[in-house]
């Protein structure tokens, strides 16, 4: 069965500074997509970014960028410029290729000290 | 983007009651809808998924007898949770997919739905 690690229950980083989020997953298939998704305090589930699996190449959204290692079955996130708005939940999730259901890391609660 | 809205965001009910959950897409038809429990500081558990016009799949461990689903329309699907009980108290999320997408695309979350139960 597939599983999502996330292994940083907490994580802290200055305004301005850059942090990095681990992931592992566990997968025998070799078509998937993983995302990061944020949860703020109002709960809303909010897309960071998405990294299709055939794809060799890191995914990158402004601030926020992947490193995506498919054989180590590696996704990290690194937030560069942390702002005190990305102080959030912070889940990794995979996607299965068939029936699209996402599977959830246990999440990893940042915050941002000004 | 897509916007899923959810009703009521937050309810109380009585215990041995039963509280109906509704999860809408509101610009864009959702062949697919997912269905999510949240305990506080846990991750996402899907409960279910449904398909508009059949039956919904449950994960192993969900009563479906107890949570109840419908997905009647394109937009609409709705959770029940019958005879509700204190330990039913969660946050209830939905996402949704389009057909087309599901495969390709972002599933597109609802704002949440607190339940407690007295």
């Amino acid at each position: 069965a597939q599983t999502v690690t996330q292994s940083q229950p907490e994580m802290s980083v200055q305004e301005a500074e850059t942090v990095t989020l681990s992931c592992t997953y566990d997968t025998s298939e070799s078509d998937y997509y993983l995302f990061w998704y944020k949860q703020p305090p109002s709960r809303q589930m909010i897309l960071v970014i998405r990294q299709e699996a055939y794809k060799q190449q890191n995914a990158t959204e402004n601030r926020f960028s992947v490193n995506f290692q498919k054989a180590a079955k590696s996704f990290s996130l690194k937030i560069s410029d942390s702002q005190l708005g990305d102080a959030a939940m912070y889940f990794c999730a995979y996607r299965y290729n068939q029936g699209g259901k996402l599977i959830f890391g246990q999440g990893t609660e940042l915050s941002v000290k000004p | 983007g897509a916007v899923v809205s959810q009703h009521p965001s937050w309810v109380i009910c009585k215990s041995g009651t039963s509280v109906k959950i509704e999860c809408r897409s509101l610009d864009f038809q959702a062949t697919t809808m997912f269905w999510y429990r949240q305990f506080p500081k846990q991750s996402l558990m899907l409960m279910a998924t449904s398909n508009e016009g059949s039956k919904a799949t449950y994960e192993q461990g969900v009563e479906k007898d107890k949570f109840l689903i419908n997905h009647a329309s394109l937009t609409l699907s709705t959770l029940t949770v019958t005879s509700a009980h204190p330990e039913d108290s969660s946050f209830y999320i939905c996402s949704a997919a389009e057909r087309e997408t599901i495969l390709t695309d972002t599933q597109y979350f609802g704002p949440g739905t607190r339940l407690t139960v007295l």
